[in-house]
Order: C-alpha cells, then sequence, then structure tokens
C-alpha cells in the first residue's frame, strides 16, 4: 500500500514568506506526526496529533509555527515569516494508533531552504 | 530528561566485515522503548526494530542482531557480514510510554566499502 506522502519535496523561499508543507499519512492511521530534521542531526519532534487534535505541540519552536490536521487525514505545517535558521527536512510520520508501541512510518519529507 | 547519545558520528568498514552502532539513552522512566531506524541515500526513514524496557532478550533478524542493556542503558545494534547496501545513517530512538514522540540520537553514519 501506499506510504506516507510529503509535498512538496523541495520548496525554496525567501526570508520574511508564508509557506505550507503538506503530509499524507497512511490510510487508516489515527496518529500524525511533525519532526525536524536539520543538517547531521536526528529528527527533532514538532507536534503530534491524534485525529484532528493537536494532543502534543510541546516542540513547536515558536508561535511562527502552526499545524493543523482538519479531517483527521491530511496535515498542513505552516510557516509564517520564514528565517533562515528554519531551513531543515520536516518530517511527518504516522502510526495506526497513539502510542508507542505503534511503530511510526515517515515520509520522504520536505526539504525547506530559507534564503 | 531524556537524551539519547550515538557517540559514533561515522564508521567506515569493508564489505563483509561485522561492526556494531552504539546507543546509550537516557530517561527516569522505568516504562520506555527504544528503535532503531535505517535512512538510506533516500531520505526516508526506515523502521528497523522496537524494543520495550522490559524485554531484555536479545533479538537476531538475518544478519542484523541487537543487544539491550538496562544496566548500561545501551541498545546496540550489530550488522553481521556488512553489505554496500547497508550504507546509510542510522538513528536510535527514545519514547517514554505516555508521551508519543520519540527522542532521536544524532546517528551514526555506516560506509560499507566494496
Amino acid at each position: 500500500g501506499a506510504g506516507v506522502s510529503q509535498t512538496p519535496s523541495n520548496k525554496v523561499t525567501e526570508k520574511g514568506k508564508y509557506v505550507e508543507l503538506r503530509c499524507d499519512p497512511i490510510s487508516g492511521h489515527t496518529a500524525l506526526y511533525w519532526y525536524r530534521q536539520s543538517l547531521g542531526q536526528g529528527p527533532e519532534f514538532l507536534i503530534y496529533f491524534q485525529g484532528t487534535g493537536a494532543a502534543d505541540d510541546s516542540g513547536l519552536p515558536n508561535d511562527r509555527f502552526f499545524a493543523v490536521r482538519p479531517e483527521g487525514s491530511v496535515s498542513t505545517l505552516k510557516i509564517q515569516r520564514t528565517e533562515r535558521g528554519d531551513s531543515a527536512v520536516y518530517l511527518c510520520a504516522s502510526s495506526l494508533l497513539a502510542g508507542v508501541y505503534n511503530e511510526q512510518f515517515f515520509g520522504p519529507g520536505t526539504r525547506l531552504t530559507v534564503l | 530528561a531524556q537524551k539519547v547519545t550515538q557517540a559514533q558520528t561515522e564508521i567506515s568498514v569493508v564489505e563483509k566485515e561485522d561492526v556494531t552502532l552504539d546507543c546509550v539513552y537516557e530517561t527516569r522512566d522505568t516504562t520506555y522503548y527504544l528503535f532503531w531506524y535505517k535512512q538510506p541515500p533516500s531520505g526516508e526513514l526506515v523502521f528497523l526494530i522496537r524494543r520495550n524496557s522490559f524485554d531484555e532478550q536479545n533479538e537476531i533478524s538475518g544478519r542484523y542482531s541487537w543487544n539491550f542493556q538496562k544496566s548500561t542503558s545501551s541498545f546496540n545494534f550489530t550488522i553481521t557480514a556488512s553489505q554496500v547496501v547497508d550504507s546509510a545513517v542510522y538513528f536510535c530512538a527514545l519514547s517514554e510510554a505516555g508521551t508519543y514522540k520519540y527522542i532521536f540520537g544524532t546517528g551514526t553514519r555506516l560506509k560499507v566499502l566494496a
């Protein structure tokens, strides 16, 4: 079956612009996660959804970052007033159910470059 | 505090050699889960294994084996008879029960030379 998909695969933007990154989880997966991976680092947790609601957004670095999942499937990560430090690969993952006993399946990521 | 340390930044081996990737973790919880993921050049993280804190049995899957030792807070990963296709970045991750986020280490880049 289809895995987690993310669009776009690459996004180049200018400092100060607004960007949206999209994640399509595996069909039937109720939990969805966003991570950010900077060069040479491991993925860093941003936010987790159970259904439509954000169950844990403790990893969002500041209020320029926001994510939604209005229908409990597709999710969009939104970044306002982008800064050069936001440049990274943004990874989305999904799992069948919430809980650590359900492994997370990752998408290919969106590489964001802020000039 | 939760933390995962992968002290080996990069390892190079010649094909058919065995290689061990180290992972040391820190947590105050008694219930937690440990994971290994592979990130090939294509970039997509591939799940390899999950282990809970109550199961210290070592596991073997083909050429892969994992050694979990609570006494040293380590969860090491060994590849036997390495192959060029094993070249990737390998991440160890920790998740505490009651939270759903993974805490990743910084990864170990494995290069297997033909």
